[in-house]
C-alpha cells in the first residue's frame, strides 16, 4: 500500500460541474501539497497546507490532519482544467512523498 | 530568474550516450531538488541539495547517475551510460530553506527518451 493514495484515478466531469479529488496518507506530516501537472509535464504548485483550508479562485483545499486526509475541489470547472492533479505529503524535512496522481478531464 | 529553469526541455538520445540535464533555480533559493517521472509512474525522489552539497543522494538509481551544484545556484544531473528505462521526465525544483514552511516551485521538466 502506497504511503500516499489519491481517488479517484481518472475523472471526467462536464464543464461547470463541482469537482473533489481526495488524497489520503499513512505517514505523519508537516504540510502537504497540492501540484497541477499539464500535458508536456509541467507543474505548478497549487496550494500547500498544514491545518485547515485554502482557496484561490475556483480551487479550495482542506486538510483534516487527525484523519489523515486533504481533498481539492474545483468549483464550476473548465476544460482548461483539465491536468493531472498530484497529491504530496511532507514527512520530514524535505522529502516530498508523491501520490500518483488523478487525471482530470473536464469536457465542453 | 523569475522561475525554475530547465533545460534542454526535450533531449532524445542513443543508448548507452551521456547526458546532462541542467536545473537553474529561483535566485536567492538555498534548496534545490531533483525528481523523475517515469512514464505512467508517480513522481520518484532523487536527490537533495542544500547549498552545494547533497546531504541525500539516496534516490539515484544507480552509480550511471550523479548531479552536482556550484555556486549555490545552477545544478546538472548527469546521466552516463543512458539506459532505455532512463527515459523519464526530470523535474527540479527549488525552495528557500527546507521544511514545510516553504513551497516548492517547480521548473517545466527535461523529458528524456532514450532510444
Amino acid at each position: 500500500k502506497n504511503e500516499v493514495e489519491q481517488s479517484p484515478q481518472n475523472l471526467t466531469a462536464q464543464e461547470g460541474e463541482f469537482i473533489t479529488i481526495n488524497c489520503s496518507y499513512s505517514v505523519g506530516i508537516s504540510a502537504l501539497h497540492w501540484l497541477q501537472q499539464h500535458p508536456g509535464g509541467g507543474i505548478v504548485s497549487l496550494f500547500m497546507l498544514s491545518s485547515g483550508k485554502k482557496k484561490h479562485g475556483r480551487l479550495i483545499a482542506t486538510i483534516n490532519i487527525q484523519e489523515k486526509h486533504s481533498s481539492l475541489h474545483i468549483t464550476a470547472s473548465h476544460p482548461r482544467d483539465s491536468a493531472v492533479y498530484i497529491c504530496a505529503v511532507l514527512g520530514g524535512t524535505y522529502k516530498y512523498i508523491f501520490g500518483t496522481g488523478t487525471r482530470l478531464k473536464v469536457l465542453a | 530568474g523569475a522561475g525554475v529553469s530547465q533545460s534542454p526541455s526535450n533531449k532524445v538520445t542513443e543508448k548507452g550516450k551521456d547526458v546532462e540535464l541542467r536545473c537553474d533555480p529561483i535566485s536567492g533559493h538555498t534548496a534545490l531538488y531533483w525528481y523523475r517521472q517515469s512514464l505512467g509512474q508517480g513522481l520518484e525522489f532523487l536527490i537533495y541539495f542544500q547549498g552545494n552539497s547533497a546531504p541525500d543522494k539516496s534516490g539515484l538509481p544507480s552509480d550511471r547517475f550523479s548531479a552536482e551544484r556550484t555556486g549555490g545556484s545552477v545544478s546538472t544531473l548527469t546521466i552516463q551510460r543512458t539506459q532505455q528505462e532512463d527515459s523519464a521526465v526530470y523535474l527540479c525544483a527549488s525552495s528557500l530553506w527546507t521544511g514545510g514552511d516553504y513551497g516548492y516551485t517547480f521548473g517545466s521538466g527535461t523529458r528524456l527518451t532514450v532510444v
